[in-house]
């Protein structure tokens, strides 16, 4: 079955840190793979994708994530927290075959990013 | 300007009733998309569509009917709401190129739907 895993419920970080969350997955074929944040009681929002070429990803808010087919993993990454990054973290791939693309996700990583 | 829309923004509603969430998006995207968020937070599929196709996840009861006037909506529908309905409704829209699943899907801010 194809899958997404993020290990961490919830992950803390002071300000000025850097940050990691941490996502793995299993797919059948080629991984299509997404990361979205969701604020609270607002939608979710599209941070970077990683479809195929460089396995460093650079997205929005200055995150970025890393493509690692060996380890089968997209980890999302930041090099300084800031505390309006506190938020919920989708990671999420793309099922192969299907004529449509809906999202299979992650359940979720809390950050808290504390000043 | 905002590129997927839903209302209501919150549903309140006894057991039993029948509802509607609508969605429009206008980013002139060829595929649309439910997906419900449970209490915890965790998000899953219920169908995707576009004007070819309409897929159901096999675990949504058929108590829940999407339904597109156009290209540009597509409106879900609950009959018989039982309390496990209660959930955040969000809805999403992408253009899937034909041999490619590189589209981003859009969501909208979502519905959040309590069943008393």
């Amino acid at each position: 079955a194809q899958s997404v895993a993020q290990p961490e419920d919830q992950v803390n970080v002071a300000e000025g840190n850097p940050l990691t969350v941490k996502c793995t997955y299993s797919v059948s074929g080629n991984p299509y793979l997404f990361w979205y944040v969701q604020y609270p009681n607002r939608g979710l929002q599209f941070l970077l994708k990683y479809i195929t070429g460089d396995n460093l990803v650079k997205g929005s808010y200055g995150f970025e994530a890393e493509f690692n087919k060996s380890q089968t993993s997209f980890h999302l990454k930041k090099p300084s927290a800031l505390v309006s990054d506190s938020a919920l973290y989708f990671c999420a791939v793309r099922p192969y075959g299907g004529s449509q693309g809906n999202l299979i996700f992650g359940k979720g990583t809390k950050l808290s990013v504390k000043p | 300007d905002t590129a997927v829309s839903q209302t209501p923004k919150y549903l309140v509603t006894q057991m039993g009733n029948d509802k509607s969430i609508k969605c429009e998006q206008n980013l002139g995207h060829d595929t649309m998309y439910w997906y419900k968020q449970d209490s915890k937070k965790f998000l899953k599929i219920m169908f995707s569509y576009n004007n070819k196709e309409l897929i159901i996840n096999e675990t949504v009861p058929n108590r829940f009917s999407p339904k597109s006037p156009d290209k540009a909506h597509l409106n879900l529908h609950i009959n018989s709401l039982e309390l496990g309905d209660s959930a955040v409704y969000f809805c999403a829209s992408s253009q899937v190129r034909s041999g490619s699943r590189t589209d981003t899907q859009y969501f909208g801010p979502g519905t959040r739907l309590t069943v008393l």
